[in-house]
């Protein structure tokens, strides 16, 4: 079946340093990737999403580029601020279009930024 | 993004009783899942929630312990039944394959329901 594997954590940062958090999935066919983060004491948000291979997804600083030859969607910033202190999640919906389908998560990855 | 809300949105329950959760998106979607969250973990899917029909349950989980009902395309309640401390969650409403907002195969969730067991 579908499977996704994330980083470890948690993951500390100062502010202004470079983020990296890997992700890689095993599925058949072609599915679609997204990121969600999940602040503290709040629900799930999807930060950004690709549907095809060498697409990039970008949102509030935050890029991913679906790597269908290393079967990648590795979550990076720039220059992290400590509002960007939450638990991200990659997830892989089985379907690159058409109808909605359940999602397949990561384990999450706790990011800590300090000042 | 669509608004999706979850009632209660916190909850302290007494072990053994049944609560239920609501959830209510402010347009029409196709699909509507429920996952639990338990304390420093990931997100499992319970079931999805079909429309006028019996919801479709994920291994490890059953009808007898999470009924589930979808009288429409906008609504959707999930009862966690006789609790146990082991069923201290957050129980999330996730909602997909709508118009406009929602259109496409992505998936928007709730803020979550916060249920403690004692």
């Amino acid at each position: 079946g579908d499977s996704v594997t994330q980083m470890e954590g948690p993951v500390t940062l100062s502010e202004e340093a470079f983020l990296t958090i890997n992700c890689t999935y095993t599925a058949t066919g072609y599915p679609s990737l997204f990121w969600y983060v999940q602040y503290p004491g709040e629900g799930l948000q999807l930060l950004l999403k690709a549907t095809k291979a060498d697409d990039k997804g970008s949102n509030k600083g935050f890029e991913a580029t679906y790597r269908k030859e290393t079967t990648s969607f590795h979550l990076e910033k720039g220059s992290v601020q400590v509002s960007d202190s939450a638990v991200y999640f990659c997830a892989l919906s089985p379907i690159s279009s058409g109808s909605a389908r359940q999602l397949t998560f990561g384990s999450g990855t706790q990011l800590t930024v300090l000042p | 993004s669509a608004v999706i809300s979850q009632k209660p949105s916190r909850d302290i329950c007494q072990r053994g009783t049944s609560l239920t959760i609501q959830c209510q998106v402010d347009s029409q979607v196709t699909m509507m899942f429920w996952y639990r969250q338990q304390p420093g973990q990931s997100l499992t899917l319970i079931a999805t929630a079909n429309q006028g029909s019996e919801a479709t349950y994920e291994s490890g989980f059953v009808i007898d312990k999470f009924p589930i009902s979808r009288p429409n395309l906008t609504f959707s309640t999930l009862t966690v039944s006789n609790m146990s401390p082991e069923d201290s969650s957050i129980y999330l409403c996730s909602v997909g394959g709508g118009t406009g907002q929602i259109s496409g195969n992505t998936i928007y969730f709730g803020e979550g329901s916060w249920l403690t067991v004692v």
